[in-house]
């Protein structure tokens, strides 16, 4: 039962443009949603986060969308720049004591290429 | 240190041994973390230690994986009795408590193969 879902596994972008990143979740009780990105060799790094009752959070070039009636979240990366490219990873949590205890998907590899 | 700091980096061991898996947090975060990265999966939760109550254990795959914290610094990771679906990337992280919810610091990871 997976909970949380990055149906593409896979996302290639030409530097300059929007890279979108697709997420899915399931679980109603899900308050908090993050994005992390990893680099081959090392951990996770946190990247944006949003609270279940905003629907848009921007820092920089990353925004983050989420549509609660849908259970979808997105992350928009403009411009793209090589440097972005690592996997990301979406993740949830119910908040309150849990805040920490994280529900990742799979992951998204992006490739920007120059 | 700056960051987490996990060891060892890479592991390889025979089907049935213990191991330890070692995690040193950033200093004063009160919140520690031990998750795992299967090939091709996202991090699954693991267990969950905040300051002195009791840890959160409901992501341990079986009795077989157990941890320790010390107050709140190192943590030790056990799985005995290995198995090879044991193998994995088990990741450590720390926040502070009253950081942004989820906003974890990872180490760069124990890389555990199991023969």
């Amino acid at each position: 039962d997976q909970q949380v879902k990055q149906n593409s596994p896979s996302l290639s972008v030409q530097e300059g443009r929007i890279s979108i990143l697709n997420c899915d979740y399931t679980n109603s009780m899900f308050d908090y949603f993050l994005w992390y990105k990893k680099y081959p060799a090392e951990g996770p790094t946190f990247l944006i986060s949003i609270s279940s009752i905003k629907d848009k959070n921007e820092d920089g070039r990353f925004t983050v969308f989420l549509n609660k009636s849908a259970k979808h979240l997105s992350l928009h990366i403009v411009p793209s720049q090589p440097g972005d490219s690592a996997v990301y990873f979406c993740a949830a949590s119910e908040g309150g004591t849990s805040y920490g205890k994280l529900t990742f998907g799979q992951g998204t590899i992006l490739t920007v290429h120059p | 240190g700056a960051g987490v700091s996990q060891s060892p980096s890479n592991k390889v061991t025979e089907k049935g041994k213990d191991v330890e898996l070692r995690c040193d947090p950033i200093s004063g975060h009160t919140a520690l973390y031990w998750y795992r990265q299967r090939l091709g999966q996202g991090l699954e939760f693991l267990i969950y230690f905040q300051g002195n109550s009791a840890p959160d254990k409901s992501g341990l795959p079986s009795d077989r994986f157990s941890a320790e914290r010390t107050g709140e610094s190192v943590s030790t990771l056990t799985i005995q009795r290995t198995q090879q679906e044991d193998s994995a990337v088990y990741l450590c992280a720390s926040s502070l408590v009253k950081a942004g919810a989820g906003e974890l610091f990872f180490g760069e990871g124990s890389r555990l193969t199991v023969l």
